[in-house]
């Protein structure tokens, strides 16, 4: 079955960096899109990156840009989220999701797979 | 970028049809997808595309879309449909997405 296991999140001092993890099994890694999400404690849903199926688009959300990096390991069904110079705000819940469709220009979307989440929390 | 609009919160009698709305001008371009989220849980895609519904989501979960506007109607709502429901869509630009902020549905 489809699983999305994230892993990276802890406790972190301001101004560091850090690198999330999603490794991926149960389909085909290569053939999609993939997310991540946030959600900081009690808040909403917050997009913060894609990248598609190949890695030759990516984007960050407005929030984070220029402090995120989206990338994507196809030989290792593995999805990567590196956050840089971190703020109290970025504190969350981080997911991983897998798209329905191949982003780029593939207008199909819909975030159908989740994994559990990892939590990174900001603070001296 | 562009924002979603959602209601804080909506209510619903046990079996009675409730409609949960998003508003943005991307709308106007872009489907909407939906997700449920139950507490301490992951979300959970209810609808994507036109109106598709993953495997496994009850029939009794639609969408719609009209202008700016996306909806996500229950009918029948039941007590497992109480959660928080969040739309979400690409941007006017294409290339990013963003969520509604979300809205507490709660069944009565």
């Amino acid at each position: 079955q489809v699983q999305l296991v994230e892993s990276g999140g802890g406790v972190v001092q301001p101004g560091t960096s850090l690198r999330l993890s999603c490794a991926a099994s149960g389909f085909t890694f290569s053939s999609y899109a993939f997310h991540w999400v946030r959600q900081a404690p009690g808040k909403g849903l917050e997009w913060v990156a894609v990248i598609s199926f190949d890695g030759s688009n990516r984007y960050c959300a407005d929030s984070v840009k220029g402090r995120c990096t989206i990338s994507r390991d196809n030989s290792k069904d593995t999805l990567y989220l590196q956050m840089s110079s971190l703020r109290p705000d970025d504190t969350a819940v981080y997911y991983c999701a897998r798209d329905v469709g191949r982003g780029g220009g593939d207008v199909l979307t819909g975030f159908i797979y989740w994994g559990q989440g990892t939590l990174v929390t900001v603070s001296t | 970028s562009s924002e979603l609009t959602q209601d804080p919160a909506v209510s619903v009698a046990l079996g009675q049809t409730v409609r949960i709305t998003c508003q943005g001008d991307s709308l106007r371009v872009y489907y909407a997808s939906w997700y449920q989220q139950k507490p301490g849980q992951a979300p959970v895609l209810v609808i994507y595309d036109k109106n598709n519904r993953p495997s496994g989501i009850p029939d009794r979960f639609s969408g719609s879309s009209s202008g700016s506007t996306a909806s996500l109607t229950i009918t029948g709502a039941q007590a497992e449909d109480e959660a928080d429901y969040y739309c979400n869509s690409r941007d006017s630009s294409g290339n990013l997405w963003v969520f509604g902020g979300g809205t507490k549905l709660t069944v009565l």
